[in-house]
């Protein structure tokens, strides 16, 4: 069976500070994965997604980037995060017609 | 550019009661439609979808009907019981495949009460 983990689960940095979140897909090989951002508990707006190793589409202009080192490995990553980077953030893959998620990371930025 | 909208935003029903949630999209192009159900501090969870050549899909106590002509799909809930207490958000894949990315609604907060 498939399992997606992420990882960490919640993280708290300071603005300026550089920032890593890794999320990793067990059971299924070279799926489409994605990056989601969803502030105060509503509305997932896709940040990331990717269909193979080095493959990065990105949505929506920001301060973060995604890269994808391994095929069922896929990393957000910021040089500087803002105050406007606290979220939730989700990663989530493909089986079949389904899209399913990850547990998500919780980052706040003071 | 792809749009859905959802309605009600918030919810509340009596245990026992139906629940119903509509969305509505722009789209003619989108032809999947899930439903995800989000628990305090959790990720999404897929809880039924359907395609756009099936009008409705069921299962147990939940079901999914499209009208595909109007653009819009509902999320029903039947028999409610608290633990059904969450947030609901329906989704398109706007544009038809697209590399499987998902347009969501902005959710509904449903509280069962006992």
């Amino acid at each position: 069976s498939q399992t997606i983990h992420q990882w960490p689960a919640t993280l708290v940095q300071p603005v300026g500070s550089p920032l890593s979140l890794e999320c990793t897909v067990e059971g299924t090989s070279n799926p489409n994965l994605y990056w989601y951002r969803q502030a105060a508990g509503r509305g997932l707006q896709l940040l990331f997604y990717s269909v193979g190793i080095g493959q990065i589409s990105s949505e929506v202009p920001q301060n973060l980037s995604a890269s994808r080192p391994q095929d069922r490995q896929f990393i957000l990553s910021s040089k500087k995060l803002l105050l406007s980077d606290s979220g939730f953030y989700l990663c989530a893959y493909i089986l079949g017609s389904g899209q399913y998620f990850g547990p998500g990371t919780r980052l706040t930025v003071l | 550019g792809e749009n859905v909208e959802q309605h009600p935003s918030t919810l509340s029903v009596q245990e026992g009661d139906s629940a119903v949630i509509k969305c509505t999209y722009s789209d003619s192009a989108s032809n999947y439609f899930p439903w995800y159900k989000q628990e305090l501090g959790k990720g999404p969870q897929l809880i039924i979808d359907i395609r756009s050549n099936v009008g409705e899909k069921k299962d147990q106590r939940i079901a999914v009907t499209l009208n595909k002509t109007a653009k819009h799909f509902s999320l029903h809930i039947t028999e409610t019981q608290p633990e059904d207490s969450a947030v609901y958000f329906c989704a398109i894949n706007a544009g038809g495949t697209s590399y499987g990315k998902l347009t969501f609604g902005q959710g509904t907060i449903l509280t069962v009460h006992p």
